[in-house]
């Protein structure tokens, strides 16, 4: 069965860097694009950006470019988000999740990865 | 840039009852239009796309409609595990946008 599995929790301080991995399992991972989206405590979804596993394409909402870094480890089937100057509003569930196509939904979710920051 | 606004923001519903969520986008969108449910402590789960078809599994007591700049999701009659957050998501525009979510709990 398809799975996404995500790496554990993160305790980081404000200027410190997280990488979070998505482990893809049940399908061929270089197919399904991976998008990640996080939630902050009482807070919506926020679309984070875009990955394509096969060619190492990416996209990323304004507010995280130059500070988010998607990329792929293709023998691994795995996904990673990498988030650099952390801050206290970056404490958030980070999820990885895989959509078919640019112009598909997310049918598979990771199961969350908490990463909170803090002094 | 896109903006997708869901109202209410807390629904009080009694079980059994009907339930109407709405979403409007800031600007007219084609149908790609898709609904997602957050329980506590889960992932999101995908419930409908392309406005209106339910992806698997999804039980038909759940239905969407819609087109424009106006959609909903209706759930005919509402159990126990149906009290969560629902967030609608257009995934063409760049950059993907969902809505802030409509809490739906127990009256």
């Amino acid at each position: 069965q398809v799975q996404l599995v995500q790496s554990g929790t993160e305790v980081k301080k404000p200027g410190d860097s997280v990488k979070i991995s998505c482990k893809a399992s049940g399908y061929t991972f270089k197919i399904f694009d991976i998008y990640w989206v996080r939630q902050a405590p009482g807070q919506g979804l926020e679309w984070m950006g875009w990955m394509n596993p096969n060619t190492g394409s990416t996209g990323y909402a304004q507010k995280f470019q130059g500070r988010a870094s998607m990329t792929r480890d293709k023998s691994l089937n795995t996904a990673y988000l990498e988030v650099s100057g952390l801050k206290s509003d970056d404490t958030a569930v980070y999820y990885c999740a895989r959509g078919e196509s640019p112009s598909s939904p997310y049918d598979y979710w990771g199961q969350g990865t908490l990463v909170t920051v803090s002094s | 840039e896109l903006v997708m606004t869901q109202s209410p923001a807390t629904l009080s519903v009694s079980p059994g009852e009907r339930a109407t969520l709405s979403c409007r986008a800031s600007q007219s969108v084609n149908d790609k239009v898709a609904w997602y449910q957050v329980r506590p402590g889960q992932a999101p789960r995908l419930l409908l796309y392309g406005v209106s078809i339910r992806a698997t599994g999804i039980p038909d007591r759940f239905s969407g409609r819609g087109s424009g700049t106006e959609f909903t999701l209706t759930i005919s009659s509402l159990q126990s595990e149906d009290f969560a957050v629902y967030y609608c998501h257009h995934y063409t525009n760049w950059p993907q946008v969902f809505g802030q979510g409509t809490r739906v709990e127990i009256k």
